[in-house]
């Protein structure tokens, strides 16, 4: 079975932290993406990864960054939190673009982060 | 950008009732896809609907493509108290991103 591991489910951050959030995944794929999910507003994507070094900003990449060094690990930067980042973070993983699985992504268990 | 649309925002049923939800979406798709999240968790695989497909069967799960209409439907037969959960749909063309919709709530009661 695919594992996405999501390093904390919960953390509470102050205002103005540096915030990382880890994401490793155990099944060589090639995609990585970091979703944030609030309520009404269903999952939006931050940044999205197809390769090591490579990255793409998603829907709402401001106040985000994002490293990745090796092909299983995707990580998400808040470099200066704030209140409007308290969300639930999702991560997710899938085969690149025409394998046979025609990019079913594969989900972690989520990181519910506040920021006070 | 929000592609898909679920309707109902929301769903109560009794057990052994089927549940319906609708989404609709905006652009050419390659593939449709349908999700489930239980409450404070990460989002589950439940089944893919290729562009060229009108429908497909899982087990108790039917999903219908309406292509000309760009609505999908999941049916969920028979369904029981373990099928509480959130559900999305997601469209993907050609790329890998998939773009969710703001997903279903489904209570089923005992």
């Amino acid at each position: 079975d695919v594992k996405v591991t999501q390093s904390s489910r919960y953390l509470v951050k102050r205002t103005g932290e540096k915030v990382f959030l880890e994401c490793v995944q155990d099944m060589d794929h090639e995609n990585m993406f970091w979703y944030r999910q609030d309520p009404g507003l269903g999952l939006r994507l931050i940044y999205f990864s197809y390769d090591v070094k490579m990255k793409e900003k998603g829907d709402i990449p401001e106040g985000y960054s994002v490293s990745r060094e090796k092909k299983e690990r995707f990580s998400l930067i808040l470099e200066s939190a704030s209140t409007n980042q308290t969300s639930m973070y999702l991560c997710a993983s899938s085969f690149l673009y025409g394998a046979p699985l025609k990019n079913i992504q594969y989900f972690g268990a989520g990181t519910r982060l506040s920021v006070l | 950008s929000q592609q898909g649309e679920e309707d109902p925002q929301a769903l109560s049923i009794q057990e052994g009732e089927n549940a319906t939800m609708n989404c609709s979406y905006k652009t050419s798709i390659n593939n449709l896809q349908w999700y489930r999240q239980n409450s404070g968790r990460g989002l589950v695989h439940l089944i893919l609907i290729r562009s060229n497909e009108r429908e497909k069967h899982s087990g108790r799960l039917r999903v219908t493509l309406d292509t000309s209409k760009k609505s999908s439907s999941l049916l969920i037969t028979a369904s029981r108290a373990a099928d509480t959960a959130s559900y999305f749909c997601a469209t993907a063309s050609n790329t890998d991103k998939l773009i969710f919709g703001t997903g279903t709530r489904l209570q089923v009661f005992p």
